[in-house]
């Protein structure tokens, strides 16, 4: 399985915008990007996903590198319900269940 | 709509016990999963399905077992319970291909004593 690289924390203020990296250099051509988010006693909450292009929801915006080697979730207005772990994951799209793999996320500290 | 219903929230089990954590999701998914998170850590795959009779191992299968007689319902079992298997569960589903949203239960926390 494709494997994803994110940065263990960030931080960010309130009403402040943050970018969440996330680097993805073995993705296969029929793997989609994933973004997921999981705050405290709770399981994972759908964020966002795309194949190519830039994507944008009610949520979130993702910005998808041309050679889709990397990939950044953009909160366009951090409030504190937006602190939790974001994890960055290649949903298998060749069959096989199309099972995400989880790594250990990015926690997403923010302060007033 | 009730989404992925997981059963029981909370259990402490005592080594060597055994037990069936019940997930049922009302969407009419094909696709459904079952991974388990230790503190600190993200989520492991151990069993999914991707239809009504159609089990198969994920990372972490050792120690469980999942049927799928129906669309609705994946059951995980768990045999012979052992300290290792202290961890929250989650299950989830899907529609079929890896364009589509993956919707998770709340959870269910696992003590074995």
């Amino acid at each position: 399985d494709a494997k994803t690289t994110q940065p263990n924390s960030m931080e960010s203020n309130e009403e402040e915008p943050v970018h969440l990296p996330c680097n993805h250099s073995t993705i296969s051509g029929t793997d989609y990007i994933h973004w997921y988010r999981q705050l405290p006693s709770q399981g994972p909450e759908y964020v966002i996903h795309g194949l190519t292009s830039n994507v944008n929801n009610r949520m979130a915006s993702l910005a998808i590198a041309e050679d889709r080697k990397s990939s950044t979730l953009i909160l366009h207005r951090a409030t504190l319900r937006d602190a939790a772990v974001y994890y960055c994951i290649l949903r298998d799209g060749a069959g096989g269940g199309n099972k995400l793999t989880f790594g250990t996320g990015t926690q997403l500290k923010v302060e007033l | 709509n009730a989404g992925v219903t997981q059963t029981p929230k909370f259990r402490i089990l005592k080594i060597g016990q055994s037990m069936t954590l019940q997930c049922t999701q009302d969407m009419n998914h094909n696709y459904m999963y079952w991974y388990r998170q230790d503190p600190g850590m993200g989520l492991k795959l151990i069993y999914y399905s991707v239809g009504a009779g159609i089990t198969d191992k994920g990372e972490v299968p050792n120690g469980y077992n999942v049927s799928r007689s129906t669309t609705e319902d994946f059951p995980l079992r768990l045999e012979l319970a052992a300290p290792s298997q202290t961890s929250v569960y989650f299950c989830a589903s899907s529609p079929r291909r890896s364009g589509n949203t993956i919707y998770f239960g709340e959870g269910s926390w696992l003590t074995v004593v």
